[in-house]
């Protein structure tokens, strides 16, 4: 079985600061996704990252999966209001479709 | 284009009984897969199909069950309700190719009483 430790499960800041949210897994995965879930809604997907080593860039997000595709990290610049969510990694198998296994969550809020 | 759709967006049973849960995916969509979420266990995935086939199931028992139609429509079905099955219960749908974004819908708040 799969499993994707994800850490911290919350995380309260102030406006501006910066932090990293760290997924990490004894098992190697083909991709590792990360996904920002609001009350009320599913969760939306913000990368995928499929090659050991590889850093993506989404505005103030920086997202980097591990040369052994075991672990990734999402790292926030200067943290906004509106970056408060439920963060959530997931890693799929090989060959496994659509079956994904998803990190416990971090929950984010980000005070003005 | 429309999202994906899941109906009833809430839902009220008592334990014994049955439930059905339906999702329309975004049109073109091939493959659905059903995740059950709850404050404890997280997300957890219960099973996908793919062109009305089941492609891969999760380790749940077999009172969860789900179909998909010709026009990949997707209903899920629990039987013998437990307390333990309150959760949310999410539908995504992706196209084909590897690496192909999930799309999920805003779920379906199941609670048992």
């Amino acid at each position: 079985t799969q499993l994707l430790e994800q850490s911290p499960q919350f995380l309260s800041i102030q406006e501006g600061e910066n932090l990293t949210v760290y997924c990490n897994s004894s098992s190697v995965f083909s991709s590792l996704q990360w996904y920002r879930q609001e009350p009320g809604e599913g969760p939306v997907l913000l990368v995928t990252v499929v090659t050991g080593g590889e850093v993506k860039k989404l505005k103030r997000l920086t997202f980097q999966f591990g040369d052994a595709r075991k672990d990734s990290s999402l790292h926030i610049t200067a943290a906004q209001p509106g970056d408060t969510g439920l963060y959530l990694c997931a890693g799929a198998g090989n060959n496994a479709g659509n079956m994904l296994t998803f990190g416990g969550g971090t929950r984010l809020m980000v005070k003005p | 284009k429309a999202g994906v759709t899941q109906t009833p967006r809430y839902l009220i049973k008592t334990r014994g009984q049955q439930v059905t849960l339906s999702c329309s995916p975004i049109s073109g969509h091939r493959s659905v897969s059903w995740y059950q979420q709850t404050p404890g266990q997280g997300l957890q995935f219960l099973f996908e199909y793919f062109s009305e086939t089941q492609r891969n199931k999760g380790n749940f028992p077999g009172r969860f069950s789900g179909r998909q139609f010709s026009n990949s429509r997707s209903e899920m079905n629990v039987s013998t309700l437990e307390l333990g099955d309150s959760a949310l219960y999410l539908c995504a749908s992706s196209s084909v190719g590897s690496y192909s974004p999930l799309h999920f819908g805003n779920g379906t708040r199941l609670t048992v009483t």
